[in-house]
């Protein structure tokens, strides 16, 4: 069964603690990346990945870090750099970077800082 | 860069009425375009998408969209909305070539009552 994995579906941490959310393809696409949704805003791009071992900086890069060490996987740690963490993160894959490539989306992780 | 516009943050609609989602964005060149919908308690799905041709493009469950390119403009519709069309819906674009990532509206939470 083919698509995207997020783990865990729901995470709690507290202030000041790192942590790292899981995405796992098994769709052999070479793109990548995270989006965080909050309420009224939308999707933000925060990293993406068009291969493996390069990525590039979203629109709210500042406060996450991300590695793209395998095609299928690309964590998402969140730092206590960054001020409001507390939100519905998305991880997408598509089969390329290209501009029409759709892409896909996995189930999502809502992560809460207490 | 890209901006996207979703006017409606949220349209309540009773069953078979007819429906349009406005989108309209900025950006200086040639574009392409997006609806991604998102059930409740589902990932996020590609709805319907724009990238040439005839301006208006036909997706998945009866919707259609309608690029006027003259009004920056690709507005959702579907005729007649059924309760099972109740979620949130964002229009995505990005540039027409290249390996630009999407830019997301802030997306517009569809109420369908009986």
């Amino acid at each position: 069964d083919g698509g995207i994995t997020q783990s865990p579906k729901y995470l709690f941490r507290k202030e000041g603690q790192n942590v790292t959310l899981s995405c796992e393809q098994n769709l052999n696409h070479d793109a990548m990346y995270w989006y965080r949704q909050d309420p009224g805003q939308g999707l933000r791009l925060i990293y993406y990945s068009q291969i493996v071992n390069d990525f590039q900086k979203g629109d709210i890069a500042e406060g996450y870090s991300v590695s793209r060490e395998k095609k299928e996987s690309f964590p998402l740690t969140v730092t206590s750099a960054q001020k409001n963490p507390t939100a519905f993160y998305l991880c997408a894959s598509s089969i390329g970077g290209g501009a029409r490539n759709e892409q896909f989306f996995g189930p999502g992780t809502r992560l809460t800082v207490l | 860069a890209q901006s996207v516009s979703q006017h409606n943050h949220h349209v309540i609609l009773s069953e078979a009425a007819s429906l349009e989602l406005g989108c309209n964005y900025s950006y200086g060149g040639t574009v392409n375009l997006f609806w991604y919908v998102q059930y409740p308690g589902q990932h996020l799905q590609l709805l319907l998408k724009y990238f040439s041709g005839d301006p208006l493009v036909k997706g998945i469950k009866g919707f259609e969209a309608e690029f006027i390119k003259s009004k920056f403009s690709f507005n959702l519709r579907k005729p007649s909305v059924q309760w099972s069309d109740t979620a949130e819906y964002f229009c995505a674009v990005n540039a027409y070539s290249g390996n630009t990532p999407l830019v997301f509206g802030k997306g517009t939470r569809l109420s369908v009552i009986a």
